[in-house]
């Protein structure tokens, strides 16, 4: 079946810390990617999306994610995270019309 | 972008009870999608709406369950019918953005359902 994988559940870092949070799809041919957050009481939002072009997209906040095809990955990072960045973070993908959602990874960034 | 406002913003609901959620959109647009996030999980696709047409449910959603309404290109309803505690989630609606934005999709801020 056609999926979505975020690796990492639950992560906590320090401040100052970089991140990598990963991303698998299963779906071939062309995707549209995308990885949305979700800050405490809030609703989502997007961080960063990648249609065509420059594999490596950089989104708001200093966040940044590589496309690598053959990999069928579309790994999230920020070299430097901050408490702010508190969240969850949900990788998508775009599949014929409809953008399917990993199940999410829960951040916790401590001051 | 996008504003999307959705009423009821929550609710606590008794079970075997209906409720309806509506989704209006400040712009019209074509498709509108209905999402459920259950507590802690992630976001799971129930169906699209398409003004003019019947709604095209996902795998494991029911017209019978989960009505949907599309009277014209702003709007929308989802009705939750004979709710269980298991239907106890966030239901957001969801556009594309036009633009810049295309291809991008906007939330509401959901509507939480707790059924007792």
């Amino acid at each position: 079946a056609q999926s979505v994988s975020q690796h990492n559940h639950h992560v906590i870092l320090s401040e100052a810390a970089s991140l990598e949070l990963g991303c698998n799809y299963s779906y071939g041919g062309t995707v549209n990617l995308f990885w949305y957050v979700q800050y405490p009481g809030q609703h989502l939002q997007l961080l960063l999306k990648y249609f065509s072009g420059d594999p490596l997209v950089k989104g708001i906040k200093g966040f940044e994610a590589e496309f690598i095809k053959s990999k069928f990955s579309f790994n999230l990072r920020k070299p430097s995270v901050q408490w702010s960045d508190t969240a969850e973070y949900f990788c998508a993908v775009n599949n014929a019309g409809k953008i399917i959602f990993g199940k999410g990874t829960r951040l916790h960034i401590l001051p | 972008s996008a504003v999307i406002s959705q009423k009821p913003s929550r609710d606590i609901c008794q079970r075997g009870t209906s409720l309806t959620i509506q989704c209006q959109v400040d712009s019209q647009v074509t498709m509108m999608f209905w999402y459920r996030q259950q507590p802690g999980q992630s976001l799971t696709l129930i169906a699209t709406a398409n003004q003019g047409s019947e709604a095209t449910y996902e795998s494991g959603f029911v017209i019978d369950k989960f009505p949907i309404s599309r009277p014209n290109l702003t709007f929308s309803t989802l009705t939750v019918s004979n709710m269980s505690p298991e239907d106890s989630s966030i239901y957001l609606c969801s556009v594309y953005g036009t633009g810049v934005n295309t291809g991008e999709l906007f939330f509401g801020e959901g509507s939480r359902l707790t059924v007792l």
